[in-house]
C-alpha cells in the first residue's frame, strides 16, 4: 500500500538554526500540506500546495517557514531560524480521492 | 467557539463495553467529515469517513448529524487494542485543509 515517507524521523537543533524536514508523497497525489502538532495538544495546519504554489495558509505559517517541491518526489519545509516553540512533531500529508494519507512525523527538538 | 470541539476525556472502560464519542463543529459549510486514530507519538492514520446516512465499519458506527453539527463514534465490544486517542477531522470541501479537534482519550482496560 502507497504510504506517504518523512525524513528525518527525530531532528534535534539550536535555537536560530535552519532545518529542512523532507516529505515524500503518495506518488500520484497532487496537493500536499504541513501540519504541526505540539506535545500534548492538537493537530494544526500550516500550509496547503499545489501546482508548485500555496494555496493556504495559516497564521503560524509565518515568513521563518517556506516549503518547496525540489524535484519530482520530495516536498520540503524549511524553518530559516528555528525557535523554542517550533519544537513539535511535523506531520507531512497527501491528499488521496476522499481522505488525506498522513506520514509518520518528524519530531523536532530546538534546545 | 472552537472550529471542531470534542471532550478530551480520558475515558477509561473496561474491556467489551460499548463507548461513544462526540463531536461538534462550528462551520455549517464544511463538507467532509472523519474520524482519526492517533497512538502515542504517531501519525493520525484514518478510521472512518462521516456520512450523514451514518456508516458502520465492524465494531465501529459513525453518524453525522447536519442539522446539528455533530459527529460521533460509537465503538463495540471495546478492545485492549481501541486504546488510543481518536480524533474527529472536518474538511470546508475538496482538497482544502482539514481541522483537527483536541481528540478524545481512550483507554481500554482488561
Amino acid at each position: 500500500e502507497p504510504e506517504v515517507t518523512q525524513t528525518p524521523s527525530h531532528q534535534v537543533t539550536q535555537m536560530g538554526q535552519e532545518v529542512i524536514l523532507r516529505c515524500v508523497p503518495i506518488s500520484n497525489h497532487l496537493y500536499f500540506y504541513w501540519y504541526r502538532q505540539i506535545l500534548g495538544q492538537k493537530v494544526e495546519f500550516l500550509v496547503s500546495f499545489y501546482n508548485n504554489e500555496i494555496s493556504e495558509k495559516s497564521e503560524i505559517f509565518d515568513d521563518q517557514f517556506s516549503v518547496e517541491r525540489p524535484d519530482g518526489s520530495n516536498f520540503t519545509l524549511k524553518i530559516r531560524s528555528t525557535k523554542l516553540e517550533d519544537s513539535a512533531m511535523y506531520f507531512c500529508a497527501s491528499q488521496g480521492p476522499n481522505e488525506q494519507f498522513f506520514g509518520p512525523g518528524t519530531r523536532l527538538t530546538v534546545l | 467557539r472552537k472550529e471542531v470541539e470534542q471532550d478530551p476525556g480520558p475515558f477509561n472502560v473496561p474491556e467489551g463495553a460499548t463507548v461513544a464519542f462526540n463531536c461538534t463543529y462550528s462551520n455549517s459549510a464544511s463538507q467532509s467529515f472523519f474520524w482519526y486514530r492517533q497512538d502515542c507519538r504517531k501519525e493520525p492514520k484514518l478510521l472512518m469517513s462521516v456520512y450523514s446516512s451514518g456508516n458502520e465499519d465492524g465494531r465501529f458506527t459513525a453518524q453525522l448529524n447536519r442539522a446539528s453539527q455533530y459527529i460521533s463514534l460509537l465503538i463495540r465490544d471495546s478492545k485492549l487494542s481501541d486504546s488510543a486517542t481518536y480524533l474527529c477531522v472536518v474538511n470546508r470541501g475538496g482538497y482544502q485543509k482539514v481541522t483537527f479537534g483536541t481528540g478524545t482519550k481512550l483507554q481500554v482496560i482488561p
